[in-house]
């Protein structure tokens, strides 16, 4: 069975230009998230998705982030536009059912912005 | 903002040792699970101890739950190389996790 799949796994981009990740979760899972890892730090939730429902953007910073999940599979996470700060490391992960139960990481995205 | 505190932030140790990790929590929860991270990788779970549980195994691991002193803890039995990685402890608020900053393991061959 795959695994939680994430593009690109790297991005350099410069301050100011926007930049989009992409997930596909374990196929059946219906809850997604999405968390961003500072240097050092544990992964911060920012959404959390029940099917196409985000349920929990509390975290989200949305003057700049935005993130859909159009019919309840995949999910884009966009940053318009990037900021020297929001350079991390940009995790999803999917789970079967909601609550805080067993999540699946994918291998994140690295992101460095100039 | 973060629940769990794990301690220490650094640990070295040699192949064959046991290594104890700890994890402080504030607030009541429904279960903590432990997850592990090798540099550059995603995390990958290693066990979830629901509230009403005080110790859980699981091959070369054992956890431990104290929720009177909102605490748990992670050890690994006869630690490998490949036991290196960042731990991480979470644990559940109001439908998240919330993790620590977690402890960098490092097994010395």
């Amino acid at each position: 069975e795959a695994g939680v799949v994430q593009s690109p796994r790297y991005k350099i981009i410069e301050k100011k230009q926007p930049v989009a990740f992409w997930c596909n979760p374990i196929s059946g899972h219906n809850t997604l998230y999405w968390y961003r890892q500072n240097l050092g730090q544990g992964p911060e939730l920012l959404i959390r998705y029940e099917n196409e429902e985000a349920v929990d953007d509390s975290q989200l910073p949305k003057d700049r982030f935005s993130a859909e999940r159009l019919k309840g599979v995949d999910s884009t996470l966009k940053i318009q536009p990037a900021e020297l700060g929001d350079s991390a490391v940009y995790l999803c992960a999917s789970s079967f059912g909601r609550g805080a139960e067993t999540q699946y990481f994918g291998p994140g995205t690295r992101l460095l912005v100039l | 903002s973060q629940q769990g505190e794990e301690d220490p932030q650094a640990l070295s140790i040699q192949e064959g040792e046991n290594a104890t990790m700890n994890c402080s929590y504030k607030t009541s929860i429904n279960n903590l699970q432990w997850y592990r991270q090798n540099s550059g990788r995603g995390l990958v779970h290693l066990i979830l101890i629901r509230s009403n549980e005080r110790e859980k195994h699981s091959g070369r691991l054992r956890v431990t739950l104290d929720t009177s002193k909102k605490s748990s803890s992670l050890l690994i039995t006869a630690s490998r190389a490949a036991d290196t990685a960042s731990y991480f402890c979470a644990t559940d608020r109001q439908g998240n996790l919330i993790f620590g900053k977690g402890t960098k393991l490092s097994v010395k061959p």
